[in-house]
């Protein structure tokens, strides 16, 4: 099973900064690495995927890059409805077994 | 615009058995993979189960192979999840989720509001 870590587990920000969240896989996942951000009581939403395209719709303070066993996402400017929780996923795996990593949260600082 | 609609949580006891349903619309059902995805109180995102397609291919977790079955009806537009032998570790939120294409590799581009299950005596 491939295991995705995030770090960190807690990352306090203040409006308007940038936040800088990592995941690593523990196997090479190519680019097949999507980001999912989660706010209390709902569902979570799609990012990225591909590692570094952009859901649609989603505003350009919003950047994912990496590939193989190292990813970013990067929030430009964090603006007060981007406090959330983020998660990591491979979907590189076959047969698919998604894994997600354990999530970071982003809180106002 | 993709709508996912999950019903059929609730309390079950342990040993007992649920099935959950998710109402799909907005899209061509028949064309894409589907998941169920779950999260316990507090915790993470756990992967459970994918049906391709057409629904002849499925795929678990380990933590539910030989008591869950996913299964889908394409001509209703509807996914299900048969869980049976339920456990205390079972107890989450079990959301339904479109996967992006019907071919892997392929992620989860939308995701239903979730139906929680509480499995306890």
């Amino acid at each position: 099973e491939i295991v995705m870590t995030q770090s960190p587990a807690t990352l306090s920000v203040s409006p308007g900064e940038r936040a800088t969240l990592s995941c690593r896989a523990s196997q090479s996942v190519s680019s097949n690495l999507a980001w999912y951000q989660q706010k209390p009581g709902q569902a979570p939403r799609l990012l990225i995927y591909g590692a570094s395209t952009r859901a649609a719709g989603l505003p350009a303070r919003f950047s994912g890059s990496g590939s193989g066993t190292e990813f970013t996402l990067t929030i430009s400017s964090l603006q007060s409805e981007d406090f959330a929780v983020y998660y990591c996923q491979q979907y590189n795996s076959w047969p698919p077994k998604w894994t997600f990593g354990q999530g970071t949260k982003v809180e106002i600082k | 615009e993709v709508q996912l609609l999950e019903s059929g949580g609730g309390l079950e006891q342990p040993g007992g058995s649920l099935r959950l349903s998710c109402a799909a619309s907005g899209f061509t059902f028949g064309n894409y993979a589907m998941s169920w995805v779950r999260q316990a109180p507090g915790r993470g995102l756990e992967w459970v189960s994918t049906i391709s397609a057409i629904g002849g291919a499925t795929y678990y977790a380990d933590s539910v192979k030989g008591r869950f079955t996913i299964s889908r009806d394409n001509s209703k537009n509807t996914l299900y999840l048969q869980m049976n032998s339920l456990r205390a570790e079972d107890t989450a939120v079990y959301y339904c989720a479109k996967c992006s294409s019907t071919s892997s590799p392929y992620y989860s581009d939308s995701w239903g509001q979730g139906t929680l299950v509480t499995v306890s005596s």
